[in-house]
């Protein structure tokens, strides 16, 4: 089992529509990042949080500690929103991230 | 611009030969990241400096690689005798680790150098 596991791997929605991408972990964390990774390569960090809800425009990121669960939601979707959403988490001390495989989010117009 | 910066951007090569990747952090901070990503995976950790020192390998790092960070500024990654598995991106974070303070878990990405092994 990994140690981070995100669902859907793949997921299609129409323009508009509110999205959610769970992130469940199985070991002690210092923090978890919400990551967005562009065709090309480059990942940019969207959310780093170890308690409770951030938000940031259109983004959520919520973490439930005792659950080991995170959820990234993105209201109103929009066709430039169409990324690769990557759940990590780092370690206390060395703060490293171990990553899951990451969400492919299209959307449509 | 004081983003992380990767050089080179692809690289293609035969198996075989050596290559070096540069990434270059932002100025201030002292921990350096290399990942590598397999095509449809998350990034994998590869090894990790604060200053020059490097503090941790993954047991994915094979005695064929080698990563330097000789002034606790910009760092290395060399892979010799590369094999077509090594054919991946490969990732560089920089951030500011000040020890308890959450801020310091924030890394900051390169565009990665994409590697070829032909």
């Amino acid at each position: 089992k990994n140690e981070v596991e995100q669902s859907p791997q793949n997921l299609t929605a129409q323009e508009g529509e509110f999205i959610t991408i769970n992130c469940s972990y199985s070991v002690g964390i210092s923090a978890l990042h919400w990551l967005q990774q562009h065709p090309g390569g480059g990942i940019v960090s969207l959310f780093m949080l170890s308690s409770g809800k951030k938000k940031h425009g259109r983004l959520i990121a919520t973490i439930n500690i005792q659950e080991k669960h995170s959820s990234l939601h993105i209201t109103a979707s929009h066709p430039r929103d169409s990324a690769v959403y990557i759940c990590a988490v780092s370690n206390f001390g060395n703060e490293k991230l171990t990553f899951g495989t990451g969400t492919r989010l299209t959307i449509i117009p | 611009d004081t983003g992380v910066s990767q050089n080179p951007r692809h690289k293609i090569t035969k198996r075989g030969q050596n290559v070096t990747f540069r990434c270059d952090p932002i100025s201030e901070h002292n921990r350096l990241y290399w990942y590598r990503q397999t095509l449809g995976q998350g990034p994998e950790f590869l090894t990790y400096f604060q200053n020059e020192a490097q503090l941790e390998k993954s047991r994915l790092l094979s005695d064929r690689f080698s990563a330097e960070r000789p002034k606790g500024s910009f760092s290395t990654l060399e892979i010799q005798r590369t094999e077509q598995g090594d054919s991946a991106m490969y990732l560089c974070a920089s951030s500011l680790w000040e020890g308890g303070r959450v801020n310091s878990y924030e890394q900051y990405f390169g565009p990665g150098t994409r590697l070829t092994v032909t």
